[in-house]
């Protein structure tokens, strides 16, 4: 059960598209479509954006995707808005019942 | 309103134990898969475990496997977590949440802090 990989940071100016990356393994991210990503403000709940690798719940900006290939997923924010700054994480369903949190990014906006 | 509100989070020895509860409202909890996830201090969300919505099925990460046990009560629509032998790193906090797109809810969170 070890974390999925993610890049520890990642920033952008307002009106820019960014782009993070989780990999995983063929027993999770890879061999399964059950890909979730969080938006997580410090102090307040986690938000999911996305659900099943690409779909957003209602209320979720369309300035959010997702997308996978392989063993990696990634989630882009599109017209990068300050509101967005926060902690994302992915996380998958795994072959053994069980579920796995990404190690999580910063985003930033400059 | 849809909401889940932990409680239990406490200062306790290593070795100790510790019990969290749950309360759910504004939703049928008996139909909703539950999980508890935590977050060490400055360190990332880590998935602990996760119960069916009839009570059944517990699955757990290793890092919890022997030591922590999920139950719930859907007559009181409460989820619970046993948690003995506790370890410093244990120190978090401790979220319950529904990880469902159908109706995803997440609590504020109780904090677990391990430690002499």
């Amino acid at each position: 059960q070890s974390a999925l990989t993610q890049p520890a940071s990642v920033s952008g100016s307002p009106g820019q598209s960014i782009t993070i990356s989780c990999t995983g393994t063929s027993s999770d991210v890879g061999g399964y479509n059950s890909v979730l990503w969080y938006q997580h403000h410090p102090g307040k709940a986690p938000q999911l954006m996305i659900y099943d690798v690409s779909n957003r719940p209602s209320g979720v900006s369309d300035r959010f995707s997702g997308s996978k290939s392989g063993n990696t997923a990634s989630l882009t924010i599109s017209g990068l808005q300050a509101e967005d700054e926060a902690d994302y994480y992915c996380s998958s369903y795994t072959g053994s019942s069980t579920y796995v949190f990404g190690t999580g990014t910063r985003v930033t906006v400059l | 309103e849809v909401r889940l509100v932990e409680s239990g989070g406490d200062l306790v020895q290593p070795g100790g134990s510790l019990r969290l509860s749950c309360a759910a409202s504004g939703f049928t909890f008996s139909s909703y898969w539950m999980h508890w996830v935590r977050q060490a201090p400055g360190k990332g969300l880590v998935w602990v475990s996760r119960i069916y919505n009839d009570g059944s099925s517990p699955r757990y990460a290793d890092s919890v496997k022997g030591r922590f046990t999920i139950s719930r009560d859907n007559a009181k629509n409460t989820l619970y977590l046993q948690m003995n032998s506790l370890r410093a790193e244990d120190t978090a906090v401790y979220y319950c949440a529904t990880i469902n797109p159908a109706l995803d809810v997440w609590g504020q969170g109780t904090t677990v802090t391990v430690s002499s």
